[in-house]
């Protein structure tokens, strides 16, 4: 079985401050991990993914997310909030093999203040 | 290249009428999945077809169903709607679709948002 956790429904920040929104999977094989943003009406697009290359992964828009599998974490940072930021972000594991489905966090909506 | 077209985007039925969403998926791409994203429930997985064949399918009753054409195109139907079935349907199309050990992305498209009253 596999799980997301996000911790944090809702965070907010000031423009230029780090971001910092937190994921925790749950999974009984080595995961394949991914960030999605999803803007108002619009639907989902991929930030970045892990597949096991490298513990550190690099995204789109600045952002990047750090695989831990000691603390079974995928947390995404970006360095400095930008206004143009602000939107749902959400944390997603496929474990492979057959299970042809990725499972969702509840999603943590992004703030960003003036 | 287009991206992953749904239609309709916006919808509103009545309690017991039935829906078809369509999905054409980006081409080349062959898998084709759709999840319901609810406030409550968030994001969750209602089925993927590749090849015109349900591969995989989540936890939903009977009156959701779906189906791939041959030319990849995707349709999901629900039949008796239900009030809580309100909710944005998003279809997402994959190059291989997940088997290969889960790596492939999927593109989504922009959903179709059902209302039912």
């Amino acid at each position: 079985a596999q799980s997301v956790t996000q911790l944090g429904s809702h965070v907010s920040v000031s423009e230029g401050a780090l971001v910092l929104l937190r994921c925790n999977y749950s999974s009984s094989v080595p995961p394949y991990l991914f960030w999605y943003v999803q803007y108002p009406n619009q639907g989902l697009q991929l930030l970045l993914k892990y597949t096991s290359a490298a513990t550190l992964v690099k995204g789109i828009n600045g952002f990047e997310a750090e695989f831990k599998k000691s603390e079974t974490s995928f947390h995404l940072t970006k360095p400095s909030a930008h206004m143009s930021d602000a939107a749902e972000y959400f944390c997603a594991v496929n474990s492979g093999g057959s299970n042809y489905k990725l499972t969702f966090g509840k999603g943590t909506l992004l703030t960003v203040n003036p | 290249k287009a991206g992953v077209t749904q239609t309709p985007r916006y919808l509103i039925k009545t309690r017991g009428q039935q829906v078809t969403l369509s999905c054409s998926p980006i081409s080349g791409h062959r898998s084709v999945s759709w999840y319901q994203q609810t406030p409550g429930q968030g994001l969750q997985f209602l089925f993927e077809y590749f090849s015109e064949t349900q591969r995989n399918k989540g936890n939903f009753p009977g009156r959701f169903s779906g189906r791939q054409f041959s030319n990849s195109r995707s349709e999901m139907n629900v039949s008796t709607l239900e009030l809580g079935d309100s909710a944005l349907y998003l279809c997402a199309s994959s190059l291989e679709g997940l088997m290969t050990g889960g790596q492939n992305i999927q593109y989504f498209g922009a959903g179709t948002r059902l209302s039912v009253l």
